[in-house]
């Protein structure tokens, strides 16, 4: 498996209800982040999360980071249909240069009204 | 302040044709990276630059691409003779300064499409 790999590769909720998506990674890391893409579009930076940090959030947003179990969860709380898009996690493995994001395969978001 | 730009954003290419994909990076930004997406697949890094300089093109295939980043105007990825395997969406980021930890700051992406 590569570093930084989503869990699930897909996941369907109806609005209202909590989104969780897992990232694993297998190498020591400097920081993680989580990115969301909407079809046919750029990145879009949600949260970084360093690697002495366990837990950040950001409005609606909560990532959790386990660097002993080298995991991290992002959860979106009170989901809207705008939130269907795909959701990435991307790891910084380099300290002291400029960032080189690894990035995994992601989670496919669907939120159904 | 106007996010990375990228143009085209669409390019369709015949075999064996060129692409050349530009990237301005946000305002006060120099540093710039490259990225690949192929269709349902995560972004691989390709290559960072600075002005003038090329500070890492460990992700870049040996042959038929090549990556600059001048004094003056924006970066240029090159994609010489085109194959179908390089049809993707290529994204350029750029970051204010060295230094991991930086967020960087995404386009919107070209997709180029060879046929």
């Amino acid at each position: 498996s590569q570093q930084g790999e989503e869990d699930p590769q897909a996941l369907s909720i109806q609005e209202g209800e909590n989104a969780t998506m897992n990232c694993s990674y297998k190498t020591s890391i400097n920081n993680l982040q989580w990115y969301r893409q909407n079809s046919g579009r750029g990145l879009v930076h949600l949260i970084l999360i360093r690697s002495n940090e366990r837990e950040k959030h950001s409005g609606r947003l909560r990532v959790t980071l386990d660097t002993s179990k080298k995991s991290s969860s992002l959860l979106i709380t009170a989901s809207r249909a705008a939130d269907t898009a795909s959701y990435f996690c991307a790891t910084d493995l380099r300290t002291g240069t400029a960032s080189k994001l690894t990035f995994g395969t992601g989670t496919r978001l669907q939120v159904t009204l | 302040n106007a996010g990375v730009m990228q143009n085209p954003r669409h390019l369709v290419r015949r075999r064996g044709q060129e692409a050349r994909l530009r990237c301005s990076p946000m305002k006060g930004h120099s540093h710039v990276y490259w990225y690949r997406q192929l269709p349902e697949e995560g972004l691989k890094f390709m290559v960072y630059l600075q002005k003038e300089n090329i500070i890492d093109e460990s992700g870049m295939p040996k042959e038929r691409f090549s990556a600059e980043f001048p004094k003056e105007g924006p970066s240029i990825l090159r994609i010489q003779q085109v194959v179908r395997g390089d049809s993707a969406a290529y994204f350029c980021a750029s970051s204010p300064q060295q230094g991991s930890g930086n967020t960087i700051y995404f386009g919107e992406g070209s997709w180029l499409t060879v046929v």
